[in-house]
């Protein structure tokens, strides 16, 4: 079974810094997507970002990137220029890939990590 | 599209009680998660269904807890009878397979067990 791991139960960065929240993860499997929600005081969780296992380059958007190492099993969060709205709860999720299909199965998330972002 | 639609938003019953969740996925997408989130243990994934059958339901609790998706456009998630400790909440998300994998959360119903 795949299992999903956040070490770190709270970050905290300066406004306008850059922090890194860390993510592992355990699979057999080759072929799987990875990614990073975001949940804020409101409940709801949002997509911040997301990495096909197959492609080596890793994922950016805007100030997010990640740090994606296959061999390790390590998928790594990075916030540049750190913002008041970026503090919520950071997930990191795995969903697998259905050998000899196009679809993609269990969507598992790791426990979570809060981050606080301060003024 | 109006998105993932959970309700209610927030449910207070007595112990003993049936409680019943429902969820409206997104239409056209074929996958759909229930997940319980807690403070002690997170986001846990407690079943889910690919074209409106359930292909694993391991992560339910005990049998107090019973998940059916009668159609492509709802699912429900009962407890009964409801315990204190089944206090959380609880999310549904869809999903396309095959084509994007991103899954679209609904806003969580809080369920409270008094």
């Amino acid at each position: 079974a795949q299992t999903v791991t956040q070490s770190q139960p709270e970050m905290s960065v300066q406004e306008a810094e850059t922090v890194t929240l860390s993510c592992t993860y355990d699979t057999s499997e080759s072929d799987y997507y990875l990614f990073w929600y975001k949940q804020p005081p409101s409940r709801q969780m949002i997509l911040v970002i997301r990495q096909e296992a197959y492609k080596q380059q890793n994922a950016t958007e805007n100030r997010f990137s990640v740090n994606f190492q296959k061999a390790a099993k390590s998928f790594s969060l990075k916030i540049s220029d750190s913002q008041l709205g970026d503090a919520a709860m950071y997930f990191c999720a795995y969903r697998r890939f259905i050998a000899g299909g196009t679809s993609y199965g269990k969507l598992t998330f790791g426990q979570g990590t809060i981050l606080t972002v301060h003024p | 599209d109006a998105g993932v639609i959970q309700s209610p938003r927030h449910e207070v019953t007595e112990m003993g009680q049936e409680v019943t969740l429902r969820c409206k996925p997104i239409s056209g997408h074929d996958y759909l998660f229930w997940y319980r989130q807690t403070m002690m243990r997170g986001l846990e994934l407690l079943i889910y269904f690919n074209n409106n059958v359930p292909i694993d339901d391991s992560g339910m609790p005990e049998d107090r807890f019973s998940a059916k998706m009668p159609n492509a456009s709802f699912s429900t998630l009962k407890i009964q009878p409801s315990e204190p400790r089944d206090s959380a909440v609880y999310f549904c998300a869809s999903s396309l397979g095959g084509v994007g994998t991103e899954a679209f959360f609904g806003q969580g119903t809080r369920l409270t067990v008094v």
